[in-house]
């Protein structure tokens, strides 16, 4: 059973720029969260997506929007880009009837803002 | 919102020795409560969780945890460090009676263990 897949790993960007990370969920999870590390932090929440609807947003601009597909997959998508976006973007998904329980990371997509 | 306090930044500990990790979190309602570790240029692992039922949580790796109401605490031990444990540790809380499962993270506390 795959756990939470990522893509792309690593990634580069300039200012100005947009970028879309994509996040596949464990098998039989229907909930997505996303979560920004920068360097040398803990992970803060950006938003969660539930039957394809953004269901709860941390404290980011509206540069950072979402989606999520039928199949549960989700992306994520920052516009103009500023370098401060730089970070580790985690996604996590879990099972709906313990998503108070447990959330299963991916392995992250390193973004760099130069 | 919830907050979660990692006290030490960076804890060093000799293989063998006991690991102390220390997490405090700033609820009046006790929030379900994880520890999860990241390995360098990995996501996060689950360790452990304090959901209901005993306060003494058994993890993987050897690891526990003890959940204390009355000093709002959740501190992870470990008693023989190996080699392996070095690496970043997370404490996250999230918010009982919530349905929306969102997780506050401390900052992490990183484990280095010497040979």
């Amino acid at each position: 059973d795959a756990g939470v897949t990522q893509s792309p790993t690593h990634l580069i960007k300039t200012r100005g720029q947009q970028v879309t990370l994509r996040c596949s969920p464990k098998s039989g999870h229907d909930t997505v969260s996303w979560y920004q590390q920068a360097l040398g932090q803990g992970p803060q929440f950006i938003f969660q997506y539930y039957e394809e609807e953004e269901r709860q947003r941390g404290n980011f601009p509206d540069r950072f929007s979402g989606h999520q597909f039928p199949n549960y997959s989700s992306e994520l998508n920052v516009n103009a880009l500023l370098l401060g976006d730089s970070a580790l973007y985690l996604c996590a998904s879990s099972f709906p009837e313990y998503y108070q329980e447990t959330q299963y990371f991916g392995p992250g997509t390193r973004l760099l803002v130069l | 919102a919830q907050s979660v306090t990692q006290l030490g930044s960076h804890v060093s500990v000799s293989e063998g020795a006991l690991v102390l990790l220390r997490c405090n979190y700033s609820s009046s309602v006790p929030p379900y409560l994880f520890w999860y570790v990241q390995y360098p240029n990995q996501g996060l692992q689950l360790l452990l969780k304090y959901t209901t039922g005993a306060t003494l949580v058994k993890g993987i790796n050897g690891f526990e945890a003890e959940f204390k109401k009355s000093e709002t605490s959740f501190h992870l031990t470990k008693p023989s460090a190996h080699m392996s444990d070095a690496a970043e540790y997370f404490c996250a809380v999230s918010d009982r009676g919530s349905t929306l499962g969102r997780l506050y993270f401390g900052r992490g506390t990183q484990l280095t263990v010497w040979p």
